[in-house]
């Protein structure tokens, strides 16, 4: 039969709101993480990545938050806009030395006017 | 700079044929990843391409091969389709050095039929 298709999360914001994504990683050993956006039609875009020594980064209206203790990242989107609505993924990479990503479920992120 | 293309963008194929797709990587990256994005199972490693040797491999059967030329262009053949194949292949280049970000072209959609 037909598998069936991936539920994604879905978060909805009115356009101005602060919006936060959550992920969940399963290998402590993971060194590397990064975020992407994922419009409809098109590839991953990459947003901010972060490394594991480091617990938070900054970019330009987006911040990620790392907690290696209990394996979390956080995405954190300052005055959403509706041209932020997209899939986030998560991703990080197992196999230091090698572009191997292994990504999260993704979190659809709808922006309301 | 250029981005990452793929080519073609769009394919149908039936059953027991075979698919070549191709990944022209951004300049100055020698690694090459693909992925396979479906609604089911997310989007998944397949291999990793460096210096025209494959560094890396995900969990696919052997139908799933690919290769890298000396200009870094990478192609990525599937055989003997089957309609589960059917999904956005996606090709990311990098510097190859693991902790630096993949940028990822726009897929190329295959639907088996």
């Amino acid at each position: 039969g037909e598998s069936v298709g991936l539920h994604l999360p879905t978060l909805s914001v009115q356009e101005g709101d602060n919006s936060i994504i959550n992920c969940a990683y399963s290998n402590s050993a993971s060194d590397y993480f990064i975020w992407y956006k994922q419009e409809s039609g098109k590839g991953p875009q990459f947003i901010i990545d972060i490394r594991s020594n480091m617990d938070k980064r900054q970019g330009q209206r987006v911040t990620v938050l790392l907690n290696k203790t209990v394996k979390h990242l956080s995405l954190q989107i300052a005055a959403t806009q509706p041209g932020d609505s997209a899939v986030y993924f998560c991703a990080e990479n197992r196999a230091a030395g090698y572009s191997t990503l292994t990504f999260g479920k993704g979190t659809m992120l709808l922006v309301s006017p | 700079k250029a981005g990452v293309t793929q080519t073609p963008r769009y394919l149908i194929k039936t059953r027991g044929q075979q698919v070549t797709l191709s990944c022209s990587p951004i300049s100055g990256h020698r690694s090459v990843s693909w992925y396979q994005q479906t609604p089911g199972q997310g989007l998944q490693f397949l291999f990793e391409y460096f210096s025209e040797t494959q560094r890396n491999k995900g969990n696919f059967p052997g139908r799933f091969s690919g290769r890298q030329f000396s200009n870094s262009r990478s192609e990525m053949n599937v055989s003997t389709l089957e309609l589960g194949d059917s999904a956005l292949y996606l090709c990311a280049s990098s510097l190859g050095q693991g902790i630096e970000p993949q940028h990822f072209g726009d897929g190329t959609r295959l639907s088996i039929l």
